[in-house]
């Protein structure tokens, strides 16, 4: 079944500790896209990869980093995270320009 | 920056209405245009693509139009069912590769 895979799908954790969100697609698209929603401000692109090694930042991405080694893989890494990081996070990818988007199911991130 | 606006946020009808709901955006220079669906706390689901150069897309019940020009999309939802209640996202793929910009949405009720 042609998806993207988000995990984990929630994660609770401490101000401050390192953590990773995995992002996986079985499509062969060449982009993908971080964003987060949050009540009252809808969804907000943290970063976005056009390629393997070819990354850019979005609208929101101070805290954030991701990196794109494979084609079919997109992290992302919160290296200190702060409650202000709390949100639902949605990972999603394109086959080309012209493509529409499909979305992962989501990881509702609270850090306390 | 491109800015995406939905009317309205919140709707509310009976079963069996037909309903229009609105995006607009403020840059025509767009690859194309997508419209998903949001249940609470879940991911998003795609409902129709418009590409550019497209005036309208179609999938049962659901049409999508597209005037680029003027910076308007419109999603008609014919014979409105209990089932089509959630939130409905106009998402615009902008000039600039890879960026995607949403609405904050229409939060739809649809009461028996």
């Amino acid at each position: 079944e042609a998806q993207v895979t988000q995990n984990p799908r929630y994660l609770i954790t401490v101000t401050g500790k390192k953590l990773t969100v995995t992002c996986s697609q079985n499509m062969n698209h060449e982009y993908m896209s971080w964003y987060r929603q949050d009540p009252g401000l809808g969804l907000r692109q943290i970063y976005y990869s056009m390629n393997v090694e070819v990354t850019d930042k979005g609208d929101v991405p101070e805290g954030y980093k991701v990196s794109r080694k494979e084609k079919r893989n997109f992290p992302l890494i919160l290296e200190s995270p702060s409650p202000n990081q709390t949100s639902l996070y949605f990972c999603a990818s394109s086959l080309s320009v012209g493509g529409g988007y499909t979305f992962g199911s989501g990881t509702r991130l609270t850090v306390v | 920056k491109q800015e995406v606006t939905q009317i309205p946020a919140a709707l509310s009808v009976p079963e069996g209405e037909n309903l229009v709901l609105n995006c607009s955006f403020t840059d025509s220079a767009i690859y194309n245009l997508q419209w998903f669906r949001q249940d609470p706390g879940k991911g998003l689901t795609s409902l129709l693509l418009i590409q550019s150069s497209q005036r309208e897309q179609t999938s049962g019940r659901l049409n999508a139009s597209l005037d680029k020009s003027s910076g308007r999309s419109t999603l008609y939802i014919a014979a409105s069912q209990p089932g089509d209640s959630a939130t409905y996202l106009c998402a615009v793929k902008g000039s600039t590769l890879g960026r995607l910009y949403f609405g904050r949405g229409t939060q739809l009720t649809v009461w028996p």
